[in-house]
């Protein structure tokens, strides 16, 4: 089974909100990811977690911050978006290398 | 700066023809080559991957890594319209993130 899932599948807010995107797979992977993909381009990386610690940060502006709880659970909350924001938020897992990418969340800043 | 290159297309093919999708990369140091398929509003699918030189096959997919050239394909056989996607190369060198080229749209005619 190679199966990531995220929620919500869509969120619509507005610039003055806060939300979480919420990520979750049971496959043993160590690290988690978070990508940022606007239409017609490549996924784009923000954060990495490897064994549930922070490990990258694509130097992401603050109003995006992960968490991670626990092995199995990745979470990125979101507060005062922007317009620009908006795009698909993909989370993936990976045990070596192969990477695997959940359904995504299509995020609508208004 | 580690870059990924592939032709955006349109790649245009027959039904029933072999579909070539081509990638290099900068990195000598890659270590790692992976081929994602991505539909039209979904998340990216991984279909292959390759490490070593030579040619992997999996069903009607082919992948061939040349790592004197820097230099990496898909090959699709019997292309169907399912097959229409966008597809994307991503190279690591097994330490760092994946770096991902920015796709080839393949249109499949039937």
């Amino acid at each position: 089974d190679t199966e990531v899932t995220q929620t919500p599948k869509h969120l619509v807010m507005g610039m003055t909100n806060k939300k979480s995107l919420k990520c979750e797979q049971h496959m043993g992977h160590r690290a988690m990811y978070w990508y940022k993909q606007k239409a017609k381009k490549p996924p784009e990386l923000m954060f990495v977690y490897s064994y549930e610690k922070l490990s990258i940060n694509e130097s992401v502006p603050s109003r995006f911050s992960p968490e991670c709880p626990n092995s199995s659970l990745l979470n990125l909350h979101l507060h005062a978006l922007q317009p620009e924001d908006s795009a698909l938020y993909l989370c993936a897992s990976s045990y070596y290398n192969e990477q695997f990418f959940g359904p995504g969340t299509r995020l609508t800043v208004l | 700066q580690k870059e990924v290159e592939q032709n955006s297309g349109p790649l245009s093919v027959p039904e029933g023809a072999i579909a070539s999708l081509n990638c290099t990369y900068s990195d000598r140091g890659s270590q790692s080559f992976f081929w994602y398929r991505q539909y039209s509003g979904k998340s990216p699918e991984l279909i292959m991957f390759i490490y070593s030189n030579g040619d992997k096959e999996d069903g009607r997919f082919t992948a061939q890594l040349n790592k004197a050239s820097q230099y990496v394909s898909l090959l699709i056989r019997d292309s169907q319209p399912s097959d229409s996607a966008t597809y994307l190369c991503a190279v690591n060198d097994g330490n760092t993130p994946l770096v991902f080229g920015k796709g080839t749209r393949l249109s499949v005619i039937a």
